[in-house]
C-alpha cells in the first residue's frame, strides 16, 4: 500500500515532548518528510529525509523511523508549535491525512 | 530570498478551464523540479503534479490525469497548470512548490501562498 496514516489529533502540555507518527508500508524502506501548517498559511517543511532540518527550523524538531512508522518529535513544545502536521512520502506524491497538534 | 507567487485562481463553472501561473524568483528556476499541491477547504494536502527541471518529465496524480497539464517556461521563471474539465471536487487552494532532492528523498522546500480555485455553477 502507498498510503500514509496519521492520528487525527494529538495534544501536549507546554514544554513537554510529543511524538507525531506516520504509518505506511513504504516507510519500511524510506524516510518521511514532515510539513507544518498553521491556520491560513502555506505549509512549511520542518524535516526531510533521515533527520534533516531546513535552515530556520528550531532544533526541538527531529525525525526518526522504525519499521513501518516514521515519527516527528518535538522536544519542549512551544505554543507556536500548535499546527497541523503532515507526513509525506520520499517521492513527495503521497501525504498523510494530517495531525492537529494542540499545545495545552 | 526564494519567492513563489501564484495567480490565476477564481470561480469557474463545472466543465470549464483555468490556467494557474507561478512566478518564481530568488533561485535558479531552471535547475529545480517544481510541483503543484492542492488543499480542499478544511481538508488535507493532495499532490497534483510535478515537472522536471527541463520540463521533459511530467507526472500527475490519478485524480487529475488526462485533465490537467503542467508546464514551465524557464526563460520566464514561471510554472503553469492548465486545468480542463473542472469538477466541483477540484475546488481547493493550489500551492506551487519548489522541489529539491537529497539522495533518494524528494521534498518541497518552498511553497507559495496559494491561489483559490472554486468550481461551482
Amino acid at each position: 500500500s502507498s498510503e500514509l496514516t496519521q492520528d487525527p489529533a494529538v495534544s501536549v502540555a507546554l514544554g513537554q515532548t510529543v511524538r507525531i507518527t506516520c504509518q505506511g508500508d513504504s516507510l519500511r524502506s524510506y524516510y518521511a518528510n514532515w510539513y507544518q501548517q498553521k491556520p491560513g498559511q502555506a505549509p512549511v517543511l520542518v524535516i526531510y529525509g533521515k533527520d534533516n532540518r531546513p535552515s530556520g527550523i528550531p532544533d526541538r524538531f527531529s525525525g526518526s523511523s522504525s519499521g513501518n512508522t516514521a515519527s516527528l518529535t518535538i522536544t519542549g513544545a512551544q505554543a507556536e508549535d500548535e499546527a497541523d502536521y503532515y507526513c509525506n512520502s520520499v517521492d513527495r506524491t503521497i501525504f498523510g491525512g494530517g495531525t492537529k497538534l494542540t499545545v495545552l | 530570498e526564494v519567492q513563489l507567487l501564484e495567480s490565476g485562481g477564481g470561480l469557474v463553472q463545472p466543465g470549464g478551464s483555468l490556467r494557474l501561473s507561478c512566478a518564481a524568483s530568488g533561485f535558479t528556476f531552471s535547475s529545480y523540479a517544481m510541483s503543484w499541491v492542492r488543499q480542499a477547504p478544511g481538508k488535507g494536502l493532495e499532490w497534483v503534479s510535478s515537472i522536471s527541471s527541463s520540463g521533459g518529465g511530467t507526472y500527475y496524480g490519478d485524480s487529475v490525469k488526462g485533465r490537467f497539464t503542467i508546464s514551465r517556461d524557464n526563460s520566464k521563471n514561471t510554472l503553469y497548470l492548465q486545468m480542463n474539465s473542472l469538477r466541483a471536487e477540484d475546488t481547493a487552494v493550489y500551492y506551487c512548490t519548489k522541489d529539491s532532492v537529497d539522495g533518494s528523498t524528494w521534498y518541497s522546500d518552498y511553497w507559495g501562498q496559494g491561489t483559490l480555485v472554486t468550481v461551482s455553477s
